[in-house]
Order: structure tokens, then C-alpha cells, then sequence
């Protein structure tokens, strides 16, 4: 069974830094692409990076870039993502999610973790 | 960036047919894929490339559409199916998503 298991969300201050962790297990993690789409509270989705199951390419929304870093632990079978400079607007439950077809950067999201909730506020 | 249209809300009666539209500001090909998301869950994937149903579904559940304008139809409509439907888009960067539309059950 695929599990996403995301941790490291809470309060953080504007301006300041959190590095949230995703565990996956279930599939061997090494053959896919994950993404991280993030939701407001009461809003709906966004996408915020992906990157490839090689750790080689990586994307991002336009208001997140210079700021947030994904990255993987293919040995670890792990998941982060690092946000800098951290403001107000990032506020929302970041998902992690994982891509359908082995080697393909994901087009779509077939598997999603429950969500950790990143509340940034001073 | 593509903006999804989607109307906010809908109500029907168990056993009817429910269909939930979705249109893009510009063309998507068919990379168009639909989400529910039950109140307090994480969302779970539906429909992929506009009319895949994805392994596990209901057959309830079928998609349709290309270009700009997609819907996701659910016949007959049970009571579970209260949630709100997302649809999102990979044709464009970024990929974006619909602001969702709450389906209720009467």
C-alpha cells in the first residue's frame, strides 16, 4: 500500500525557515517523480515543486522560486521540501504527493499524504 | 498562468446524474484530470487525462472533454459523494487547479 507520510509543519515567524519531510513507503521511491501542492485554509489547491525521480529536475510556482527547495533521499525513501523567508501567504496544509508512471516527472498527482499544516504568523 | 473555471456549487437527490464542468482560459490539450476531496481528507485522484478512470474508482465516475471545456459526470450520485471536485490542469505551466465545486446530497 503507498504511503505518504508528511511531518514538520506548525507556527513559524515571517521571514524565518521550515523544512518539511515527507516518509514514503509502499513503492519503491526511487522510480518516481513527487510534487508538493500546498491548500489555504477554507481554499483550494496549488502546486508548488516537483522534481524528477532522480532528483535531476525540478520545478516551481513563480512566487515560491529563490525561497523553497525540493529535494529527495532516494535512500531514505524521503521527500523535502525547505522553505526560506516564509510569509503570510504561505500559510496551508502542504501535501505530498506522488506521481502515476515510473520515470515520468508527474503530470498529475494519484497519491496524496494527509497533509502538515505550516501556519506562518508572528 | 491557466485559469479553471468551475461553478462553486451544486445540490442534488441520490441516484441522479451529476455532471461538474470545468473551462480553461486556454487550451489544455487533455491533460485535464479531476480530484475529490471529502471535508477534512486529502484529495484522491479520479479522473486522468480527461477521461481515465483511475484504478479503484467507481465506474459512477467517468470524464469528458478536450481543449477548454471538460466535465466529470457521477451517475448515479450516491450519498458518499459529498465533497468538493477539483479539476487541474498539466498543459501549461504552472499546472493549476479549479477552485473546486461542493457537491451536495440532499
Amino acid at each position: 500500500e503507498v504511503q505518504l507520510v508528511e511531518s514538520g509543519g506548525g507556527l513559524v515567524q515571517p521571514g524565518r525557515s521550515m523544512k518539511l519531510s515527507c516518509a514514503a513507503s509502499g513503492f519503491t521511491f526511487s522510480n518516481y517523480g513527487m510534487a508538493w501542492v500546498r491548500q489555504a485554509p477554507t481554499k483550494g489547491l496549488e502546486w508548488v515543486a516537483t522534481i524528477s525521480y532522480d532528483g535531476s529536475s525540478t520545478y516551481y510556482r513563480d512566487s515560491v522560486k529563490g525561497r523553497f527547495t525540493i529535494s529527495r533521499d532516494n535512500a531514505k525513501s524521503t521527500l523535502y521540501l525547505q522553505m526560506n523567508s516564509l510569509r503570510s501567504e504561505d500559510t496551508a496544509t502542504y501535501y505530498c504527493t506522488r506521481g502515476p508512471i515510473t520515470m515520468m516527472v508527474p503530470d498529475w498527482f494519484a497519491y496524496w499524504g494527509q497533509g502538515t499544516l505550516v501556519t506562518v504568523s508572528s | 498562468d491557466t485559469v479553471l473555471t468551475q461553478s462553486p456549487a451544486l445540490a442534488v437527490s441520490p441516484g441522479e446524474r451529476v455532471t461538474i464542468s470545468c473551462r480553461a482560459s486556454e487550451s489544455v490539450s487533455t491533460l485535464m484530470h479531476w480530484y475529490q476531496q471529502k471535508p477534512g481528507q486529502q484529495p484522491t485522484l479520479l479522473i486522468y487525462l480527461a477521461s481515465n478512470l483511475e484504478s479503484g474508482v467507481p465506474a459512477r465516475f467517468s470524464g469528458s472533454g478536450s481543449g477548454t471545456d471538460f466535465t466529470l459526470t457521477i451517475d448515479p450520485v450516491e450519498a458518499d459523494d459529498t465533497a468538493t471536485y477539483y479539476c487541474q490542469q498539466s498543459w501549461n505551466d504552472p499546472f493549476t487547479f479549479g477552485s473546486g465545486t461542493k457537491l451536495e446530497i440532499k
